[in-house]
């Protein structure tokens, strides 16, 4: 079964670019049966999808943050990353990474805050 | 303001029958499969339902869900209080390139 750890800095200044990274386990994430997604939830509210990366390569954005996030994977670390750039307040939330939706990291608080 | 439509708070006894409502349109439920979530509180999501119907293993008959046109449903039969907890529908929409979509996410109170 797989499993996702979500790792990067929890506290992010406003106009910087916030980074995670998101380490896979128990399954290789070359595996064509899986896609990798990014998911945040601010703090009391639902939740919003951020992004996906298929094994293919192709990624695919939710149309308000396309501008400003790159989602990427590193085979050889077995690893996919998302990159927001010029965040604001209003970035802070809880991130989650996903395989698929089926299998979910337990989370990261990022505050975007001076 | 959330593409899928759910009820903020649903609400039932233990051992009860309680249904959650989810609202789309043809780009998303209507053209595609739905999944459903619980997230207990401070936890993360827990995929319920995938493909309108299917239970992943693991998870309870108790859970059954149901899609009509564009709208789709939670079922939750012999309401235990553990499954006080936050629902969420979620369906890939095809508008524009493409993008998943979440409902607003429902509260259950087992009372």
């Amino acid at each position: 079964q797989l499993q996702l750890q979500e790792s990067g800095p929890g506290l992010v200044k406003p106009s910087e670019t916030l980074s995670l990274t998101c380490t896979v386990s128990g399954g290789s994430i070359s595996s064509s049966s899986y896609y990798w997604g990014w998911i945040r939830q601010p703090p009391g509210k639902g939740l919003e999808w951020i992004g996906s990366i298929y094994y293919s390569g192709s990624t695919y954005y939710n149309p308000s943050l396309k501008s400003r996030v790159t989602i990427s994977v590193d085979t050889s670390k077995n690893q996919f990353s998302l990159k927001l750039s010029s965040v604001t307040a209003a970035d802070t939330a809880v991130y989650y990474c996903a395989g698929a939706t089926v299998y979910w990291g337990q989370g990261t608080l990022v505050t975007v805050s001076s | 303001q959330s593409v899928l439509t759910q009820p903020p708070s649903a609400s039932g006894t233990p051992g009860q029958r309680v249904t959650i409502s989810c609202s789309g349109s043809s780009s998303n439920i209507g053209s595609n499969t739905v999944n459903w979530y619980q997230q207990l509180p401070g936890t993360a999501p827990k995929l319920l339902i995938y493909s309108n119907n299917q239970r992943p293993s693991g998870v309870p008959d108790r859970f059954s869900g149901s899609k009509s046109g564009t709208s789709a449903s939670l079922a939750i039969s012999g309401l235990q209080s553990e499954d006080e907890a936050d629902y969420y529908c979620a369906a890939w929409d095809d508008s524009l390139n493409g993008s998943w979509v979440f409902g607003g996410g429902t509260k259950l109170t087992v009372l």
